[in-house]
């Protein structure tokens, strides 16, 4: 049982290069979200699902794209990367209550991974 | 909307002494409580979580935090500070059972030998 898997853990990118982080969890989680960590500012929601085709917007969603075409993926696209994409990511998944009656679950981390854009 | 303060971005206690990490939540309606421990370079892992049973919620590694609903806080304390503890520590709050977990800023705790 992994959890949740985030690759990669490293990545440089030049501004305006397109690239895709990756997000599995083999939990069977309806729920998971992207998270950016940025000094001082804790974690802030970039996008969010509640299953395999919906997907919907956090807090900080401007400049990044998802899809989730399986329970398992929730794939986080940044398509044109800008310094301002600097930042950590965490992919988390829980169960979501509503259809499993668990109330309060809580969401397990993917072990993050750590964007420069220049 | 709910929103999480965590009061103190860095800690400093000593060995041996009492950890207070501080949280005040703000929502409408009865919450769902999180404290997650950040290690460096790592991603985040709970500690305890408040989910409306016992207000007094026993985590691990001692840690233990209470929910006040008349001073909307939930802090965090621990009666004896380990080395191993020096981390940063997130409160975070949610108001449904499918809904959005939502974040305070962290606090860093040091442990002085």
């Amino acid at each position: 049982n992994a959890g949740v898997t985030q690759t990669p853990k490293f990545q440089v990118l030049k501004t305006g290069q397109s690239m895709t982080l990756q997000c599995a969890q083999d939990m069977n989680h309806e729920y998971m979200s992207w998270y950016r960590q940025d000094p001082g500012m804790g974690l802030r929601l970039i996008h969010y699902s509640v299953g395999a085709g919906i997907t919907d917007q956090g807090e900080v969603p401007n400049g990044y794209n998802v899809s989730r075409s399986t329970t398992e993926d929730f794939p986080l696209r940044l398509l044109s990367a800008a310094p301002s994409q600097t930042s950590v990511y965490f992919c988390a998944s829980r169960r979501f209550g509503a259809f499993t009656g668990h109330v309060g679950t809580e969401a397990f981390f993917g072990q993050g991974t750590r964007l420069t854009v220049v | 909307a709910q929103s999480v303060t965590q009061l103190g971005s860095h800690v400093s206690v000593s060995e041996g002494a009492l950890v207070l990490l501080r949280c005040n939540y703000s929502s409408s309606v009865p919450p769902y409580l999180f404290w997650y421990v950040q290690y460096p370079n790592q991603g985040l892992q709970l500690l305890l979580k408040y989910t409306s049973a016992a207000t007094l919620v026993k985590g691990i590694n001692g840690f233990e935090a209470e929910f006040k609903k008349s001073e909307t806080s939930f802090h965090l304390t621990k009666p004896s500070a380990h080395m191993s503890d020096a981390a940063e520590y997130f409160c975070a709050v949610r108001t449904s059972a499918g809904g959005k977990l939502i974040f305070g800023q962290g606090t860093e705790l040091s442990v002085k030998p």
